[in-house]
């Protein structure tokens, strides 16, 4: 079935430092990907999406490129704030219509220190 | 438009106890989508309903069923709770037109404990 594999951190940041969470996947067809964030006590909220081959979402700072050679959607954003400190989770949409569901990665906790 | 709600924010039960959640999407969505998220096992889907039909079920017991209405309103019930079934229950939300490439909204989830 498919799956997702994202770096598990803890990861732990100063402020303004470059940021990388790697994730990778394992999907037939030709699934969207998405990142998504959870602050404490709260739901997901989308990040940023793509929905085919070469394309880049962004938002707020964070990017991400869906590469389909490597099977890979990795989250950067050059200078991190603390207001970024979540939880981060990666996650691809398959089976369009009857079957569409998201499959998340375990998720990385990022913790930005000021 | 206001995003996806769900009530009851906290509940505390028993195991053996029955529990109903209860979502509602953005206006105009016609999919609702409940997922399971626990510290073990991360986030898991549950099932997703669509024009008040049942499209896509995951790999949970009988003992997790959902409905939804015709103004897309869904509950999640859990029959006899187990003290495994303490999570952070999701609802998510999407238009459900353009298939891989539909975006679910979540909403902030009810926290569910079983003692």
């Amino acid at each position: 079935g498919n799956s997702v594999t994202q770096m598990e951190g803890p990861v732990t940041l100063s402020e303004e430092a470059f940021l990388t969470i790697n994730c990778t996947y394992t999907a037939t067809g030709y699934p969207s990907l998405f990142w998504y964030v959870q602050y404490p006590g709260e739901g997901l909220q989308l990040l940023l999406k793509a929905t085919k081959a070469d394309d880049k979402g962004s938002n707020k700072g964070f990017e991400a490129t869906y590469r389909k050679e490597t099977t890979s959607f990795h989250l950067e954003k050059g200078s991190v704030q603390v207001s970024d400190s979540a939880v981060y989770f990666c996650a691809l949409s398959d089976g369009g219509g009857s079957n569409y569901k998201l499959t998340f990665g375990k998720g990385t906790l990022l913790t930005v220190n000021p | 438009k206001a995003g996806v709600t769900q009530t009851p924010r906290y509940l505390i039960k028993t195991r053996g106890q029955q529990v109903t959640l209860s979502c509602s999407p953005i206006s105009g969505h016609r999919s609702v989508s409940w997922y399971q998220q626990t510290p073990g096992q991360g986030l898991q889907f549950l099932f997703e309903y669509f024009s008040e039909t049942q499209r896509n079920k995951g790999n949970f017991p009988g003992r997790f069923s959902g409905r939804q209405f015709s103004n897309s309103r869904s509950e999640m019930n859990v029959s006899t709770l187990e003290l495994g079934d303490s999570a952070l229950y999701l609802c998510a939300s999407r238009e459900g037109t353009s298939g891989v490439a539909d975006t679910q909204y979540f909403g902030p989830g009810t926290r569910l404990t079983v003692l």
